[in-house]
């Protein structure tokens, strides 16, 4: 059991640039979530995967937020066009059934 | 959605003292975690309890769901318990995804 990684741990962007996050979930965990938290808040949720499926979306996540998980392994979650609002940090969190396991998220920066 | 309320907001402690921290939800649920984050930001779960009462140390919770509410109690505390302890709940509404509390922030002074 390796955890749940994350990559890259932080990134600044300019504002208007695109970026992309990665999350490698526990190998026998087939349902993958993606969070975004701030600074004094809880974990907000963003979406939900079971194996490749999207399941639930957020309506936090704007036209300009995608994720994908081909294949029902890692993940990726793309943010077009950034905005300073979007900088957070992004966690993802796997689970088999009951009780998820976080990475370490990825901080963004917009600049 | 569901609404989760966590007490108190933030917690000062010397250290060996004891606490309860508080979790209310607004509707019934299937789903309750207890998470600490770290000082470094990473979530840990402590619990997954939708009901009855689990003991892990110096850690333990109770959920009574029919009256929706979850204690977490640490008792003995250490520096190290220092961080935020979020509460998760989920099951409301026909979506299995938890929604998160904004947090229990604990110091533990030695």
């Amino acid at each position: 059991d390796t955890g749940v990684s994350q990559d890259p741990r932080h990134k600044i962007t300019k504002r208007g640039q695109n970026v992309t996050f990665r999350c490698d979930p526990i190998s026998e965990h087939n349902r993958l979530y993606w969070y975004r938290q701030t600074l004094g808040q809880g974990p907000e949720f963003l979406t939900y995967f079971q194996n490749e499926a999207q399941l639930e979306k957020s309506r936090l996540l704007s036209d300009r937020f995608s994720a994908e998980r081909p294949k029902g392994s890692f993940s990726t979650l793309e943010i077009q066009r950034t905005e300073q609002g979007d900088s957070a940090m992004y966690l993802c969190a796997s689970s088999r059934q009951a009780g998820y396991t976080f990475g370490s998220g990825t901080r963004l920066t917009v600049v | 959605g569901i609404q989760v309320e966590q007490s108190p907001p933030d917690l000062i402690l010397q250290e060996g003292a004891n606490s309860t921290l508080r979790c209310n939800f607004s509707d019934s649920v299937n789903n309750l975690q207890w998470f600490h984050q770290n000082p470094w930001g990473q979530l840990i779960n402590l619990f997954y309890i939708p009901s009855g009462t689990k003991q892990n140390g110096r850690l333990s919770a109770t959920t009574v769901a029919t009256e929706r509410y979850s204690l977490l109690y640490i008792s003995s505390s250490q520096t190290t318990d220092s961080g935020v302890y979020f509460c998760a709940v989920g099951g409301s509404g026909g979506s299995y995804i938890p929604t998160f509390g904004r947090g229990t922030s604990l110091i533990v002074h030695p």
